[in-house]
């Protein structure tokens, strides 16, 4: 079936560094891709999001990048901060405006 | 412009009850989506309406479970004799319904079972 993986699974960075997150997606047919920031307790919160018809997308630090051929897609954080530590969730969107989640990454930044 | 609303933010039953969690759409969406998340865990899709019609339930277990976007009114997630394990955080999210457009999130239902 659909399926979406995420890599790492726990990223920890010193505060300035840059951080990447990686997904892979099953379904061909994926054609949008949002990225979720959900801090502890509280909802997720689209920070990016990405369609089929481009390659790369960049909002002040963060930045996707989509790769449809070989099915996967990254966030990008650069210069990091304390207040970018939160759970990431890529997704991939399947057919009838549904989208499946990939299972998060914690990332932790070091002041 | 009201963002997706949940009620209620916490909910307490004990075994056997019913639990009833509401949301409410941003304004201008007619999409509406409901997710389960354990602690530590990601997202896990439930069920997908509009409008007094149910477009995809495959995410929800089969029994106990039900969901409606009635015409007027909220969207209502009922989960009827629960167990300990339907403890969890219930987020729904909407969208306006036009193809790949973004799922904006409530703060979701921490449903305890006691």
């Amino acid at each position: 079936g659909e399926n979406v993986e995420q890599h790492p699974s726990t990223l920890s960075v010193q505060e300035g560094d840059s951080a990447v997150i990686k997904c892979t997606y099953s379904d061909s047919a994926s054609n949008y891709f949002p990225w979720y920031k959900q801090e502890l307790g509280k909802r997720p919160q689209l920070i990016i999001d990405i369609r089929s018809n481009v390659g790369e997308k960049k909002d002040q630090r963060i930045a996707v990048t989509l790769n449809k051929t070989a099915k996967h897609f990254s966030l990008h954080i650069t210069e990091t901060q304390p207040e970018d530590s939160a759970v990431y969730f890529c997704a991939a969107s399947l057919a009838g405006d549904k989208v499946i989640f990939g299972p998060g990454t914690s990332l932790s930044v070091i002041p | 412009n009201a963002g997706v609303m949940q009620n209620p933010r916490h909910l307490v039953r004990r075994r056997g009850q019913e639990a009833r969690l509401r949301c409410s759409p941003m304004k201008g969406h007619s999409h509406v989506y409901w997710y389960r998340q354990l602690p530590e865990e990601g997202l896990k899709f439930m069920v997908y309406l509009q409008k007094e019609n149910i477009i995809d339930e495959s995410g929800m277990p089969k029994e106990r479970f039900s969901a409606e976007f009635p015409k007027e009114g909220p969207s209502i997630l009922r989960i009827q004799q629960v167990v300990r394990g339907d403890s969890a955080a219930y987020f729904c999210a909407s969208s306006q319904g036009d193809r790949n457009q973004p799922q904006h999130f409530g703060d979701g239902t921490r449903l305890s079972i006691l």
